[in-house]
């Protein structure tokens, strides 16, 4: 497709539940970012990958939080024993920059995944 | 204290009217200035791109960097209610040898903007 998908649009778990969060980049974009945006906020970053490798994962929250693109394409946010603070809008981006050039080139958004923790 | 502040509004205005936005910022080191846009339930979409100080004009949208005072603003002439949604800024600092400021953007909270006809 041209632009970023993500998928599902929306998720309802239980509290306690794993969670997966699917992100498929703009073709041929090597870097991909994930970002959580809560209600009435800006988004908050989280990882970021250069092709397969996570070269930055130092906004993830907690232990509970795991990043993976194996094939450097895809890739997946996955959330352990869901809470409550959860909740919120999470969003990928991708760019077609390389990582000598990542910070200095624009990244394009896909419309998220909105996560509700019930 | 925020990185990035940007007052969160709400801001209503008719239809024609120009908009300022602006937001903040206390990190020197942010070189890369953006505007996003983002409708309800949709993810941001970027207006503006810019590098360093200085102006950037494209169609009815201006983007001014003062980094001697840390501010940004976006301008919107001849508002239209296509107009109305939330603006974000966002900004990045240049890569640092072996840190981990890789293409990270700091986002301000958005404005919320409603443009009535």
């Amino acid at each position: 497709g041209a632009g970023v998908s993500q998928s599902p649009r929306y998720k309802v778990a239980k509290r306690g539940q794993d969670v997966a969060l699917r992100c498929d980049p703009i073709s041929g974009h090597v870097s991909l970012f994930w970002y959580q945006q809560a209600l009435g906020q800006g988004p908050e970053f989280l990882t970021y990958f250069q092709n397969e490798a996570q070269l930055d994962k130092s906004g993830l929250p907690s232990d509970r939080f795991f990043a993976e693109r194996p094939e450097g394409s895809v890739s997946t946010l996955k959330i352990q024993r869901t809470q409550q603070e959860d909740s919120a809008v999470y969003l990928c981006a991708s760019s077609l920059a390389h990582v000598s050039t990542v910070n200095n080139q624009p990244q394009h958004f896909g419309d998220g995944t909105r996560l509700s923790i019930l | 204290q925020k990185e990035v502040e940007q007052d969160p509004g709400p801001l209503s205005v008719p239809e024609g009217a120009i908009v300022s936005l602006n937001c903040t910022y206390s990190n020197s080191a942010f070189q890369y200035f953006m505007w996003y846009r983002q409708y309800s339930r949709k993810g941001p979409e970027l207006l503006m791109y810019t590098y360093s100080s200085g102006n950037k004009e494209d169609g009815r949208f201006t983007a001014q960097v003062d980094k001697s005072s840390k501010y940004i603003s976006l301008f919107i002439r001849d508002s239209q209610p296509s107009d109305s949604a939330t603006y974000l800024c966002a900004m990045s600092a240049k890569r640092e040898e072996g840190g981990s400021t890789l293409g990270r953007l700091y986002f301000g909270r958005g404005t919320q903007l409603t443009v009535w006809p």
